[in-house]
């Protein structure tokens, strides 16, 4: 089974800290994603990577960075957190082309943001 | 860039009875469109899909239509069970590259028992 983990399931940090949000995932694959969700609005694309070292902005990029130094691993890093950003993040990853596959998802970390 | 729109936002029904999601998209480009399912506590799961080259698929209770004309699809339950309770996203993306999957903003599902 794919399994896509997600290193803290419940976060709570202070407006300015810089936060670390990380994702692994076990199957090889080419593409990892990370989302943000928020009632009434979905699933939101903050960032996608195609591939080691590449990435792309999703729709909501804006108070995010990403990097992805290895392929199995995909960090999320929001360089001075605020209120707005608190929210659940969800990594995901696909193999083959990034729109047209199954994308398998880790369980979500939920972030505070006081 | 590709705009989903889905309703309804919850839905209520008893067991048995048959429940139905519906999403429309904007991007006549896009050919791909698969429903997930979240259920409390855990990431959103692919429960089936359908690309535009085919009206309909099914999966035993599970099934989708797509309307490529009218540009919308739609998730049909049939004989709905208590563990079909969850929050379901519909999706769509174009065959362009790289190019991103953009999802629907939810529906809340709950059978009554």
């Amino acid at each position: 089974d794919v399994k896509v983990t997600q290193s803290s399931r419940y976060l709570v940090k202070r407006t300015g800290e810089k936060v670390f949000l990380e994702c692994v995932q076990d199957m090889d694959h080419e593409n990892m994603f990370w989302y943000r969700q928020d009632p009434g609005l979905g699933l939101r694309l903050i960032y996608f990577s195609y591939d080691v070292k590449m990435k792309e902005k999703g729709d909501i990029p804006e108070g995010y960075s990403v990097s992805r130094e290895k392929k199995e691993r995909f960090s999320l890093i929001l360089e001075s957190a605020s209120t707005n950003q608190t929210s659940m993040y969800l990594c995901a990853s696909s193999p083959g082309l990034a729109g047209q596959e199954t994308q398998y998802f880790g369980p979500g970390t939920r972030l505070l943001v006081l | 860039g590709e705009n989903v729109e889905q309703h309804p936002s919850t839905l209520s029904v008893q067991e048995g009875d048959s429940a139905v999601i519906k999403c429309t998209y904007s991007d006549s480009a896009s050919n791909y469109f698969p429903w997930y399912k979240q259920e409390l506590g855990k990431g959103p799961q692919l429960i089936i899909d359908i690309r535009s080259n085919v009206g309909e698929k099914k999966d035993q209770r599970i099934a989708v239509t797509l309307n490529k004309t009218a540009k919308h699809f739609s998730l049909h339950i049939t004989e709905t069970q208590p563990e079909d309770s969850a929050v379901y996203f519909c999706a769509a993306s174009p065959s362009r590259g790289y190019q991103k999957v953009t999802f629907g903003t939810g529906t809340k599902l709950q059978v009554i028992p």
